[in-house]
């Protein structure tokens, strides 16, 4: 089973700069999940997608950051204008839902972002 | 008030000792409970995951899960020094499976 891709790796911008992550997740994986982890920190919910309906972004900063993930496979990630403190990781999971149970989350590899 | 909260140690462990991590959540509607292992500079990886009360065992790993108590702890036994990373503990509750994630606990074997 392929895992959860990610791209890019890494990112290095500019404040105030724009940036953009993909995400594709494991294959018959409604739900989509999108973490940011700063260093030292547990990672935080951005934003959670069940098919391509938006389920919670109640933590999402929505002045700069935008999700979509069209025909409920792939999502991109989008922050505009960049922030110093959006400096962190962005992990991308995906998840079988049952019921009310979770299985647990399979993360991509993350992109790490560096705004400068 | 922190959801889940676990100590960032480091906990320090010899090799070949016993580790044990804890971890409590405010959530009583949670029901499910994990434990992900994060190297530096890596993702989190699913290691043990626990639904009812009780100890859940995985080869050298084992979960605790006191739902009374909201606490949910884990154990490594027999400490290696590849076990040497951060231990996520994450709450899931609701029916829409969003987790809450700890902190994290460092753990460092020394051999």
């Amino acid at each position: 089973e392929a895992g959860v891709a990610q791209s890019p790796r890494y990112k290095i911008i500019e404040k105030r700069q724009s940036v953009a992550f993909w995400c594709n997740p494991i294959s018959g994986h409604a739900t989509l999940y999108w973490y940011q982890q700063i260093l030292g920190q547990g990672p935080k919910l951005l934003i959670q997608f069940q098919n391509n309906g938006v389920v919670d972004d109640s933590q999402l900063p929505k002045d700069r950051f935008s999700a979509e993930r069209l025909k409920g496979v792939d999502s991109t990630l989008k922050i505009q204008p960049a922030k110093l403190e959006d400096s962190a990781v962005y992990l991308c999971a995906s998840s079988v839902l049952q019921g009310a149970a979770n299985y647990g989350y399979t993360f991509g590899s993350g992109t790490r972002l560096t705004v400068v | 008030q922190k959801e889940v909260e676990q100590n960032s140690g480091p906990l320090s462990v010899p090799e070949g000792a016993i580790a044990s991590l804890n971890c409590t959540y405010s959530d009583r509607g949670s029901q499910s409970f994990f434990w992900y292992r994060q190297y530096s500079g890596k993702s989190p990886e699913l290691i043990m995951s626990i639904y009812s009360n009780g100890d859940k065992e995985d080869g050298r790993f084992t979960a605790q899960l006191n739902k009374a108590s909201q606490y949910v702890s884990l154990l490594i036994r027999d400490s290696q020094p590849s076990d040497s990373a951060t231990y996520l503990c994450a709450a899931h509750g609701g029916s829409w499976g969003k987790l809450q994630f700890g902190a994290g606990t460092q753990v460092v074997v020394t051999p």
